[in-house]
């Protein structure tokens, strides 16, 4: 069965530090993966989306980067946190039609 | 054109009681409406979905409402419990873009308590 992993569960970082969030989804291949932000009480932003390795898609601009270098990884970064960047992050992949959430990251930028 | 809009925002029903959370949409390109169930810090999971093809899926105590010619669709909780407390979410998908162009809703919170 597919299972998807995101880690860490938690994170609180200082302004102006880098930021890197991983993403691994296992039992399936060449999958869509995506990542979202749910700031508190809100809803679900679509940050960027890859439809295979390098191919990287932006939906917002923002202080954000996003990188697919294996298969069935998918990385989230910055080089420097603003305060804004504070939020539940979720990464996803979607197959046939279905679209299936990892756990989510909380951060907090202080 | 792309809004699909929720409501209400919060909800609290008895347990045992109907929770039904309604979504309208103004894009006639959509033609997939999932709505995902998220409980406090966890990542949003798949509760059901529908195309526009039937007016009604039932699944359990889910079922889904849809009213093609109003752009509306909605769900409906049957009996409701206090494990269904958490936050809804319904969506619509175009039947060209796949979820890199899929719309939320903004999101409901259940409550239901006993």
């Amino acid at each position: 069965s597919q299972t998807i992993h995101q880690w860490p569960a938690t994170l609180v970082q200082p302004v102006g530090s880098p930021l890197s969030l991983e993403c691994t989804v296992e039992g399936t291949s060449n999958p869509n993966l995506y990542w979202y932000r749910q700031a508190a009480g809100r809803g679900l932003q679509l940050l960027f989306y890859s439809v295979g390795i390098g191919q990287i898609s932006s939906e917002v601009p923002q202080n954000l980067s996003a990188s697919r270098p294996q298969d069935r990884q998918f990385i989230l970064s910055s080089k420097k946190l603003l305060l804004s960047d504070s939020g539940f992050y979720l990464c996803a992949w979607s197959q046939q039609g279905k679209l299936f959430f990892g756990s989510g990251t909380q951060l907090s930028v202080l | 054109q792309q809004q699909v809009k929720q409501s209400p925002q919060s909800l609290i029903v008895q347990k045992g009681g109907i929770s039904i959370i309604n979504c309208a949409y103004e894009n006639t390109a959509f033609d997939y409406f999932p709505w995902y169930q998220q409980f406090p810090g966890k990542g949003p999971a798949l509760l059901i979905a529908i195309r526009p093809d039937v007016s009604e899926k039932k699944e359990g105590r889910f079922t889904i409402s849809f009213n093609k010619s109003a752009k509306q669709f909605s769900l409906h909780i049957m009996d409701s419990q206090p494990g269904d407390s958490a936050t809804y979410f319904c969506a619509a998908i175009p039947n060209s873009g796949g979820y890199q162009k899929v719309t939320f809703g903004t999101g409901t919170k259940l409550q239901v308590i006993p």
